[in-house]
């Protein structure tokens, strides 16, 4: 089981340009979560998908997209980049019960110049 | 919404000594509280759980333990090791709502 799989590991972008953050999970669960994580300030949710075919806010999504492509599968897309959207970006999964463990992915190091 | 806060921000012990990070939640709906490693560089790993039927919970070297009442929850590493360097996250889960609420982090430094 590779687990939880992000791609990809480092990007630079200029201000303006668009990307897509890539995430799969092979462990079958439900629940899939984007993070970004900034110096002194934890993990932040984006988005999450509660089950395939749904998605919700978290607490910081504005300038962020998602898309549950699949039950493996789950996207987050930058559509005009910003300087303050530099962080590093983690998907989780969990198999969605209440004490489900999440499990995350290795991480995306964004920069937006 | 719920918040999660965690103290101390940083925290520096001697090899051999006892760790203790706090956090405090303002959801009492929330029954669901992992903690996560993180190294340097790495992905938040899960250390120790605890739901919010049991009082304290132990494995090894590690427990947490969760007072309702007061809404707290703390993890005890005793017999620290270098090792243990990393920087400590507990969370809050609020049940069927599928979020999971973080504190900001405590960067444990074990000193040899």
């Amino acid at each position: 089981n590779a687990g939880v799989t992000q791609t990809p590991k480092f990007q630079v972008l200029k201000t303006g340009q668009s990307m897509t953050l890539q995430c799969a999970q092979d462990m079958n669960h439900n629940s899939m979560y984007w993070y970004r994580q900034d110096p002194g300030m934890g993990l932040r949710l984006i988005y999450y998908s509660a089950s395939e075919g749904t998605t919700d806010k978290g607490e910081v999504p504005n300038g962020y997209n998602v898309s549950r492509l699949n039950k493996r599968e789950f996207s987050l897309r930058l559509e005009s980049a910003a300087p303050s959207q530099t962080s590093v970006y983690f998907c989780a999964s969990s198999g969605g019960g209440l004490t489900d463990t999440q499990y995350f992915g290795p991480g995306t190091r964004l920069t937006v110049l | 919404g719920e918040n999660v806060e965690q103290h101390p921000s940083t925290l520096s012990v001697q090899e051999g000594d006892s760790a203790v990070i706090k956090c405090t939640y303002s959801d009492s709906a929330s029954n669901y509280f992992p903690w996560y490693k993180q190294e340097l560089g790495k992905r938040p790993q899960l250390i120790i759980d605890i739901r919010s039927n049991v009082g304290e919970k132990k494995d090894q070297r590690i427990a947490v333990t969760l007072n309702k009442t007061a809404k707290h929850f703390s993890l005890h590493i005793t017999e620290t090791q270098p090792e243990d360097s990393a920087v400590y996250f507990c969370a809050a889960s609020i049940y069927n709502f599928n979020k999971f609420y973080f504190g900001s982090g405590t960067k444990l430094n074990v000193k040899p």
